[in-house]
């Protein structure tokens, strides 16, 4: 099975600028969490989708936004760049679930975004 | 809130040695506790999960974690340490908001260092 892959792998934007991300889950797993990870901060949740809905959302300012397609495919996107937002974007999928049940994440090798 | 410490930045070992990495937890209810190593430049690999039922969890590459409630505590463990295990090791606890299986909550990360 194909792992979560995520796209691109580095990217360099200017202050002020937005950014899109995309991340496609392995195959089946229909829940996609976002992270957030900085030398400062350590790895922060950002959001997570299950069947296109956002299920729970972390700490993190409304320019931060995600969706999720029917493929289970979802994309980040952050607008008004900032400096601070420079940072390694992880996606993980999961097989999910409407229960409770602690399904393990696969995480994405991620995306080095370099804001300038 | 729910939170988890690892105390050491940092672990040296000897290869052949046993290693331990420290992991304690505060979570309100039942904990869903997991660990996670990442390599340069990678995502994060699941190694293994503690959901209910036995202590001692075994995971991937001979990795096993013992859960202990008392103390708080799901310290990771290999009996004998190999160079290919120099990485970034994560704890992390699921968020109990029900519903949902993506926010989990990582500690800072501990860097082991194993020399030849």
């Amino acid at each position: 099975k194909a792992g979560v892959t995520q796209t691109p792998r580095y990217l360099i934007k200017t202050r002020g600028q937005q950014v899109t991300l995309s991340c496609s889950p392995i195959s089946g797993h229909r829940s996609v969490s976002w992270y957030q990870q900085t030398p400062g901060q350590g790895l922060q949740f950002l959001f997570e989708y299950f069947s296109e809905t956002q299920r729970n959302k972390g700490n993190f300012p409304g320019r931060f936004s995600g969706r999720q397609f029917s493929n289970s495919r979802s994309e980040m996107n952050v607008s008004t760049l900032e400096l601070g937002d420079s940072a390694l974007y992880l996606c993980a999928s999961s097989l999910g679930g409407a229960g409770d049940a602690p399904y393990e994440q696969y995480f994405g090798p991620g995306t080095r975004l370099t804001v300038t | 809130a729910q939170s988890v410490a690892q105390p050491e930045d940092q672990v040296n070992v000897a290869e052949g040695n046993p290693l331990t990495v420290k992991c304690t937890y505060s979570v309100s209810g039942n904990p869903y506790l997991f660990w996670y190593v990442q390599y340069p430049n990678r995502g994060l690999q699941f190694l293994l999960k503690y959901i209910t039922g036995d202590n001692l969890v075994k995971g991937s590459y001979g990795f096993e974690a013992e859960f202990n409630k008392s103390q708080t505590s799901f310290h990771l463990k290999k009996p004998s340490a190999l160079v290919s295990d120099s990485a970034l090791y994560f704890c992390a606890v699921r968020d109990q908001y029900r519903g949902s299986q993506g926010n989990l909550i990582f500690g800072k990360g501990t860097k082991l260092s194993v020399k030849p």
